[in-house]
């Protein structure tokens, strides 16, 4: 069954970096386009970043863009995301998800259970 | 961009029907077909419902069901279960800056 799990969250202060880690199972991951989603304590989803199945196109929310690096290692399978920059509204739980197959665009049909991200002084 | 927008709450009774809006613009919602619905129990995961505005993921019962008219979308349940007490978001794909845009959420009581 596909497996997807988040790692690497915690505490840290504004300014400074974390990078967050998603370990896939289950599925062919080097096929696979790849999201992560965050969510604010108590606030609804907001979509980060997605990388594509070859890890050559990678696109950004305008809230991260040029803070936050989206990428993938097919051979580890397991998908980052280096956080840059960090602000207290990064504060969220971060998700990552998988593209459905042959389906189009913003599909996302399996999570994980997410990593929490505090940023605070 | 905007988060596209979504009733705070809406509750029904046990068997009853109920529809959860989501309204856009033609840069998302109105301008393609690539809307979908995922709901959320409390300290959960979100789970997909519904993509490409009316279509249900194997194992998603049909009491679930989606459309799209102009800028809005909206999923109803049918039957509604205690089970399907949750929040809901819809998603839609966007031309926009960003790649795809939630909503804010809606609160789906069962009385």
């Amino acid at each position: 069954q596909v497996q997807l799990v988040e790692s690497g969250g915690g505490v840290v202060q504004p300014g400074r970096s974390l990078r967050l880690s998603c370990e896939a199972s289950g599925f062919i991951f080097s096929n696979s386009g790849m999201h992560w989603v965050r969510q604010a304590p108590g606030k609804g989803l907001e979509w980060v970043a997605l990388i594509s199945y070859d890890g050559n196109n990678k696109y950004y929310a305008d809230s991260v863009k040029g803070r936050f690096t989206i990428s993938r290692d097919n051979s580890k399978n397991t998908l980052y995301l280096e956080m840059n920059s960090l602000r207290v509204e990064d504060t969220a739980v971060y998700y990552c998800a998988k593209d459905r197959p042959s389906s189009g665009y913003a599909v996302f049909d399996y999570w994980g259970q997410g990593t929490l991200v505090t940023v605070s002084s | 961009q905007s988060a596209l927008t979504q009733p705070a709450s809406v509750s029904g009774s046990p068997g009853q029907s109920i529809t959860v809006s989501c309204s856009g613009s033609s840069s998302d919602v109105g301008g393609y077909n690539y809307v979908s619905w995922y709901q959320q129990h409390p300290g959960k995961a979100p789970k997909l419902m519904i993509y490409e505005v009316s279509n249900r993921p194997s194992g998603v019962p049909d009491r679930f069901s989606g459309s799209k008219s102009g800028n809005t979308a909206s999923l109803t349940i049918s039957g509604l279960q205690a089970e399907d007490e949750a929040d809901y978001y819809c998603c839609s794909y966007t031309s926009g800056s960003t790649y795809a845009l939630f909503g804010g959420g809606t609160k789906v009581t069962v009385l």
